[in-house]
């Protein structure tokens, strides 16, 4: 298996602009996850899909942030305005059930 | 919800001494601490895992030891090695039914110099 896939890996962006970050999880499997990783902050986890149903975004930062998982092979995370302190990198990460989790190698998304 | 701090935020070691990793959790409930490493430009990738009702856990070089009754937890590697140095993340998750929700510590960035 070709493992979490995430496009794209880099993306700069201006202020206000909406940026859609895309996740492909390993086939077979039925959890999802968005996390957003900063200095700062750490790793942080935005929302999950079990079954490509949201279980749990509270840790979406604001309304900003939405996330879409419109079957089980892909996965939009979108932010609409972005602002510069939305820059991090952002990993998704898929599980089967169990309790490892498998992360693709992130976007890294600067706002200027 | 659970919170887990991690200590030492950076360590550096002599290539083939011992590191250890100490993680701190405060959900009584939680049972399942998997540790992860992170090389640059990469996702975290499981290295490790303990589940509550051991007290310790050995794979070759690296041993993870859990307290329940301090609510600690520790990431052990032996014989140290230049492709160890990366960032490490402990984590802990309590049990919720269906998937557990696992919180990360915020990394442990270990260097070895050969």
């Amino acid at each position: 298996d070709a493992g979490v896939i995430q496009s794209p890996r880099h993306e700069v962006t201006e202020m206000g602009q909406e940026v859609t970050l895309r996740c492909k999880p390993i086939s077979g499997h039925d959890y999802l996850f968005w996390y957003r990783q900063t200095m700062m902050r750490g790793l942080e986890l935005l929302i999950y899909f079990n079954n490509n149903v949201p279980i749990d975004d509270s840790g979406m930062p604001e309304d900003r942030f939405s996330a879409k998982m419109p079957n089980a092979s892909f996965s939009t995370l979108k932010i609409q305005p972005s602002e510069p302190r939305d820059s991090a990198v952002y990993f998704c990460a898929s599980t089967k059930g169990n309790y490892e989790q498998y992360f693709g190698p992130g976007t890294r998304l600067t706002v200027t | 919800g659970e919170n887990v701090e991690q200590h030492p935020s950076t360590l550096s070691v002599q290539e083939g001494d011992s590191a250890v990793i100490k993680c701190t959790y405060s959900d009584s409930a939680s049972n399942y601490f998997p540790w992860y490493k992170q090389e640059l430009g990469k996702g975290p990738q499981l290295i490790i895992d303990i589940r509550s009702n051991v007290g310790e856990k050995k794979d070759q070089r690296i041993a993870v030891t859990l307290n329940k009754t301090a609510k600690h937890f520790s990431l052990h590697i032996t014989e140290t090695q230049p492709e160890d140095s990366a960032v490490y993340f402990c984590a802990a998750s309590p049990p919720s039914g269906g998937y557990q929700k696992v919180t990360f510590g915020t990394g442990t960035k270990l260097q070895v110099i050969p």
